[in-house]
């Protein structure tokens, strides 16, 4: 039973335009979200995170937002770049996350010029 | 650079042979990964040492085993690999400061291990 939903499976995207990413989840414990980017042949680096006490966190182009009511987050990027074109994770975690991290099973981003 | 680094990154091993995947760590973090990623799969965590103490997922087969002898390494061992443990294993770390919250996990780039 998948606690961390990413519905699709891949997005493509005009350079210059707005990249939504969208996650969903199921376990009302989690209390911390982090997106993950991640490019062929490599591990997954952390791109942004959220903690459930906020609905928005900026970082440059990046941009998560969170709806605990809804038990969804999305991540924004803009405008979208070639070099955004990877296999984006959305995680969550539950008191502190010392004890891991629940992964979704990715959104491939296509960033087309 | 402090890193995570795995080694090696492709291992073929053969049915039933059994099979060791390394990881060391740079970072002196406290918590070490161990992921299961499957093609198209979210990763899926096998177990974790928070420090010395092993934490086992309920749903990791007993064919995974792991060792930290230090703070710097981790290996996975496989015991009898099976043609469905061919998947990509990740090792992570964290800080696992006591107390500490929203923890970020560094990974490293993964050993792609086939089964023949």
């Amino acid at each position: 039973d998948q606690q961390v939903k990413q519905n699709s499976p891949s997005l493509s995207v005009q350079e210059g335009r707005i990249s939504i990413l969208n996650c969903d989840y199921t376990n009302s414990m989690f209390d911390y979200f982090l997106w993950y980017k991640k490019y062929p042949a490599e591990g997954p680096t952390f791109l942004i995170s959220i903690s459930s006490i906020k609905d928005k966190n900026e970082d440059g182009r990046f941009t998560v937002f969170l709806n605990k009511s809804a038990k969804h987050l999305s991540l924004h990027i803009v405008p979208s770049q070639p070099g955004d074109s990877a296999v984006y994770f959305c995680a969550a975690s539950e008191g502190g996350g010392a004890d891991g991290l629940t992964f979704g099973k990715g959104t491939h981003l296509i960033i087309q010029p | 650079d402090a890193m995570v680094i795995q080694n090696p990154r492709y291992q073929v091993t053969q049915f039933g042979k059994p099979v060791t995947l390394s990881c060391s760590q740079t970072l002196n973090h406290n918590v070490m990964y161990w992921y299961q990623q499957k093609s198209s799969q979210a990763p899926k965590l096998l177990f974790h040492y928070y420090d010395k103490d092993f934490n086992n997922e309920a749903d990791t087969p007993d064919n995974f085993q792991s060792r930290r002898p230090n703070t710097s390494f981790c290996f996975l061992d496989i015991r009898s690999p099976g043609l469905g443990d061919a998947a990509m294993y990740l090792c992570a770390t964290s800080r696992g400061l006591t107390g500490a919250t929203n923890e970020k996990l560094f990974f490293g780039s993964g050993t792609q291990l086939s089964v023949l």
